[in-house]
This record gives structure tokens, sequence and C-alpha cells, in this order.
């Protein structure tokens, strides 16, 4: 079974400019959640991505932004980077069936630095 | 009040103690209880999950949940070194047709030799 694989590992942007994070879910899994991980701090949802769309959304504003691909995989773009915006951003794989407890499995994560 | 909180640490346990961490949530109609371990550096790893009032056991790990009142919680029997990690409490609320988890800000615990 494949696990969730992230890239890049890490990133550094400067202020203003855009960055695009990938993420490729587990083997069987259709829906991908993004988060993000300020130092510290738990893991704060921004959105879900099932059947290529988004399917729920936290308090982010528009500039975050995403994808989902029909092989699950998904983007996470974000433009006009702030330096707030510096933390670990996590992709989590799930598999969206009737029943489901909602159990999500984390990729390695990207760590992006905003200077 | 937070969505979820957990017990403040940082907890040190010596080497065979029983490391005893908790949570509480604020949405009473939350569905499922997640209990994450994230070593540092690294990204959170699923290591037990709960949905119904009661015990639930696996292996060194206990999850506990009371509805009732609003809490949950993790116990880890003969507590090792490698336990050493940040354990994140994730709840799915409900009303939401979509995975939204909620953590908490994490407890950090560090078990001595």
């Amino acid at each position: 079974e494949t696990g969730v694989t992230q890239s890049p590992t890490h990133l550094i942007k400067t202020r203003g400019q855009q960055v695009t994070l990938r993420c490729s879910s587990q083997s069987g899994h259709n829906t991908v959640s993004w988060y993000q991980q300020a130092l510290g701090q738990g893991p704060q949802f921004i959105f879900q991505y099932y059947r290529e769309e988004e399917n729920g959304r936290g308090n982010f504003p528009p500039r975050f932004s995403g994808l989902q691909f029909p092989n699950y995989s998904s983007e996470l773009n974000v433009n006009a980077l702030e330096l707030d915006d510096s933390a670990l951003y996590l992709c989590a794989s799930s598999l969206a069936i009737s029943g489901s407890l909602g159990e999500q499995f984390f990729g390695p994560g990207t760590r992006l630095t905003v200077l | 009040q937070k969505e979820v909180e957990q017990n403040s640490g940082p907890l040190s346990v010596p080497e065979g103690a029983i490391a005893s961490l908790n949570c509480t949530y604020s949405d009473r109609g939350s569905q499922s209880f997640f209990w994450y371990r994230q070593y540092s550096g690294k990204s959170p790893e699923l290591i037990m999950f709960i949905y119904s009032n009661g015990d639930k056991e696996d292996g060194r790990f206990t999850a506990q949940l009371n509805k009732a009142s609003q809490y949950v919680s993790l116990l880890i029997r003969d507590s090792q070194p490698s336990d050493s990690a940040t354990y994140l409490c994730a709840v799915k609320p409900g009303g939401t047709s979509y995975g939204k988890l909620t953590f908490g800000q994490g407890t950090i615990l560090t078990v001595h030799p």
C-alpha cells in the first residue's frame, strides 16, 4: 500500500510570491484534506477535496486555493504570500464512504518559510 | 472557549509508568475522536480512534470517551522513551458532511529512563 506523499519537502519564498504544494493520496483513498500547522500549534483545517471539488473550507482567505485531479492527487496554491504563512503544510488522505469514521492519514508535510 | 482543548504540558513520566493525556471538546454533536502522535519535525501519525462511549484498547494504548462530559483521554501503559512526542487530540465535528478534523494544541510527553 502506497502512503501519502508530498512535495516539495522544504520551500523558501519571499513575501508576495505564489507557491504550489503537491500531494498524492494513499492508494485507495478518494479524499484529500489540507492543514496548516504553525510551530507549537495543532493543525488547522484549510479545505478538503472530494470528487475534484472543494468539499468544506476552514477559516482561510481566498488566496488559499486548491485542486484535485482525477487520480485523487491534489495541489494547494497560496497567492500573495505573507510572513504568517510560514508553517508546515500537511496533506491528509481518507476514504469517503458511508459509515466511515473519517480517519485521515497524513503525508510528511511541506515546510514553507516566507521571508 | 476553544473547540478542542488538551491538558497543558509538558507531561513528564518515568519509564514504565502510565501516561494520561486528556482532551475536552465543545461540540456536543461530535462524532469521532482521534489521537495522533507527532515526533519533532515529523507529521502526525494516527494511533487510536474511538466513536462510542467507553474504553478502546490497542496494545499499550487505551482511549476513553465520555460524550456526556465531552471528554476523551488516552492512556499509555508501560511508557517507553520512544513514546516521547507531542500527542494531538482531533475531533470530527457533528453536522458536517465532510471530514474536517479540529485539533487541540497538543500535549508534549517526555518519558525519562
